[in-house]
């Protein structure tokens, strides 16, 4: 158990549909992370909050967004969604973001149908 | 940007066989971290590696940094089916509050 909680675990939707996918970071790290793992595919960093701002961006759809909250749980947002937006979705924390060891929450696998 | 790429993308060995991964950094890194994803999983840390030229082992497991801190590898001498996954290096550029980049992945499959 890395300490990271993921909520939901499992989600099916269908096109056109929003989601929100939740996280909570391990106790005491200030810093949370969003990747995007499509099948049999690499990691897709998605983007960085460190202490309730934006701190980096990836390769994020302008149809996502993500924020983090003063209690420091995270969630994404995911609407319009397509088909192609069908993947594990994993959040990750760590202590400060400063090149520290990440550790990864079980993920969200979406579906979209 | 930063890119980070490894190869091979897949390997397929027999138990008891030697494998490696190489990771290249399209930057100088300050850190390379390798992280284990078993299948249906989450990734997991194995290791960071941050001198220039260090080699870190971990049992059967043996990771290297590059001297130019560019490239890194991981070797697993002697695999067994509890190898079996993909494995992640993950990089930091060497300026600034950079994101980490994850590679794009070895997927190790070991036949018993």
């Amino acid at each position: 158990d890395s300490g990271v909680t993921q909520t939901p675990k499992h989600l099916i939707t269908a096109t056109g549909q929003r989601v929100t996918l939740r996280c909570s970071p391990r106790s005491g790290d200030l810093s949370v992370y969003w990747y995007q793992q499509s099948l049999d595919q690499g990691l897709q960093f998605l983007i960085q909050y460190y202490n309730g701002e934006e701190r980096a961006k990836g390769n994020i759809l302008e149809r996502f967004s993500a924020q983090q909250f003063p209690d420091l749980h995270s969630e994404l947002n995911l609407s319009s969604l397509e088909l192609g937006d069908s993947a594990l979705y994993f959040c990750a924390s760590t202590r400060t973001g400063e090149g520290n060891t990440i550790y990864f929450g079980e993920g969200s696998w979406l579906t979209v149908v | 940007g930063q890119q980070v790429m490894q190869i091979p993308q897949y390997q397929h060995v027999q138990e008891g066989e030697d494998f490696t991964t190489y990771c290249n950094s399209s930057t100088t890194l300050s850190n390379i971290q390798w992280y284990k994803q078993r299948p249906g999983g989450h990734p997991v840390f194995l290791i960071q590696l941050v001198k220039s030229g260090e080699v870190k082992k971990q049992k059967r497991l043996t990771f290297q940094f590059g001297e130019a801190k560019k490239n890194s590898s991981l070797h697993i001498t002697a695999t067994q089916t509890t190898d079996v996954g993909t494995y992640f290096c993950a990089g930091k550029e060497n300026t600034g509050f950079q994101k980490l980049v994850f590679g794009t992945g070895t997927r190790l499959l070991v036949s018993p």
